[in-house]
């Protein structure tokens, strides 16, 4: 049972336009969620995170957008750079007696066209 | 200078065997994890340690006993591998608190035959 679906496996973007990751959660009590990229045979790394009181949160060229009515995620990056071409993660977080658990997605396939 | 490091990289092996997967981490934290991720590219969780006890255990076969023998190690041992253990496992640490981020490392390949 997919709690975190990315329905989108791969994306492709013209370098400096924008690019829009979607991810869909299904239980209201996530309370943080995240977004890691990951190249090839490396570990996934940290991007950009929001709580759930917030709908917005901007660091440089990337935003993560949370409606939490619709249960929805987005990763906007913009403008997009060759290097952005990555594997995109999202991940939403549950809290049980103080211990954090991260549950992913299936991860989309980012490519940025020169 | 590696925050999370793992070893081996690569592992290959036959079906049976007993195989260790080690983890060490320099950035002081206080909670680290296996995951694993499978032919179909799900990251899940397997295990979790803090402060070198285990808190979380994800349905996991017994064959996989984690160690953690001080802070900055997690070790991930399998017993009697099974083809289907064939994944990448990741190790990862993360300072206590309520919204730092997981750090993780290179993964491990596992490949059993």
């Amino acid at each position: 049972d997919q709690q975190v679906k990315q329905n989108s496996p791969s994306l492709s973007v013209q370098e400096g336009r924008i690019s829009i990751l979607n991810c869909d959660y299904t239980n209201s009590m996530f309370d943080y969620f995240l977004w890691y990229k990951k190249y090839p045979a490396e570990g996934p790394t940290f991007l950009i995170s929001i709580s759930s009181i917030k709908d917005k949160n901007e660091d440089g060229r990337f935003t993560v957008f949370l409606n939490k009515s619709a249960k929805h995620l987005s990763l906007h990056i913009v403008p997009s750079q060759p290097g952005d071409s990555a594997v995109y993660f999202c991940a939403v977080r549950s809290t049980n007696f103080g211990n954090e658990k991260l549950t992913f997605g299936t991860g989309t396939r980012l490519t940025i066209i020169p | 200078d590696t925050a999370v490091s793992q070893t081996p990289k690569y592992l290959v092996t036959q079906m049976g065997n007993d195989k260790s997967i080690k983890c060490e981490q320099n950035l002081g934290h206080d909670t680290m994890y296996w995951y694993k991720q499978d032919s179909k590219k799900f990251l899940k969780i397997m295990f979790s340690y803090n402060n070198k006890e285990l808190i979380i255990n994800e349905t996991v076969p017994n064959r996989f006993s984690p160690k953690s023998p001080d802070k900055a190690h997690l070790n991930l041992h399998i017993n009697s591998l099974e083809l289907g253990d064939s994944a990448v496992y990741f190790c990862a640490s993360r300072r206590q608190g309520a919204y730092n981020e997981q750090f993780f490392g290179p993964g491990t390949r596992l490949t059993v035959l």
